[in-house]
């Protein structure tokens, strides 16, 4: 089955701790993203990635780092900079083909890792 | 940066129409996507339309698209208590807040 999978789906952290936060796809895309999502205020972007060994700041990428050394993975580091890390992280990808500019193509979404940081 | 805004909240009766409204600032885009959300779960694509139509139809789903006032609506017909859920209007990568439709019996 093809697919984009995201785990683990409940993280517990301690203050002051990084932790990843793994996405995988099998889809062959290009692209892929990574949304924080807080109650009442939609998808915030935190990075997004279009090609392989590239990535590019999102909206709120502070106290967050990423990696793409494969096309299937884009990994998420919550860092210990990061002041409100719990949330509902989501992660998507979509074709992307070079050429036609990010964001015109169905982005396809993991079911979402929450992490909360006690 | 692109803003993507819709209201928060719509509550309807079953078997009514409902009607969720968008409104985008960035005019460059091929597609325009509505995804539905169900709690604790990822976001899937409802339905979508190029950026050169007015409207898309697609069995209870309609899209209406007002590229002139930058203004994207979806209409659910028959609207059912499984349909309860948020609803996130999207200019890729951008994402509206989404609003937390609730359909009572």
């Amino acid at each position: 089955d093809g697919g984009i999978t995201q785990s683990p789906k409940y993280l517990f952290r301690k203050e002051g701790q990084n932790v990843t936060l793994s996405c995988e796809q099998n889809l062959n895309h290009d692209a892929m993203y990574w949304y924080r999502q807080d109650p009442g205020q939609g998808l915030r972007l935190i990075y997004y990635s279009q090609i392989v060994n590239d990535f590019q700041k999102g909206d709120i990428a502070e106290g967050y780092s990423v990696s793409r050394e494969k096309k299937e993975s884009f990994p998420l580091t919550v860092t210990s900079a990061q002041k409100n890390p719990t949330a509902f992280y989501l992660c998507a990808s979509s074709i992307d083909p070079a050429g036609t500019g990010l964001g015109n193509t169905e982005a396809f979404f993991g079911q979402g890792t929450r992490l909360t940081v006690v | 940066g692109e803003d993507v805004e819709q209201s928060l909240f719509l509550s309807v009766r079953e078997g009514d129409s409902s009607v969720i409204n968008c409104t985008y600032t960035d005019s460059s885009s091929t597609y325009l996507y509505w995804y539905k959300q169900e709690p604790g779960a990822g976001l899937q694509l409802l339905t979508y339309i190029f950026s050169n139509m007015d409207m898309k139809q697609d069995q209870r789903l309609t899209v209406l698209l007002n590229k002139k006032d930058k203004h994207l609506s979806l209409r659910i017909a028959d609207t059912q208590t499984g349909d309860s859920a948020i609803y996130f209007c999207a200019d890729l990568p951008t994402f509206g807040a989404g609003t937390r439709l609730t359909v009572k019996p």
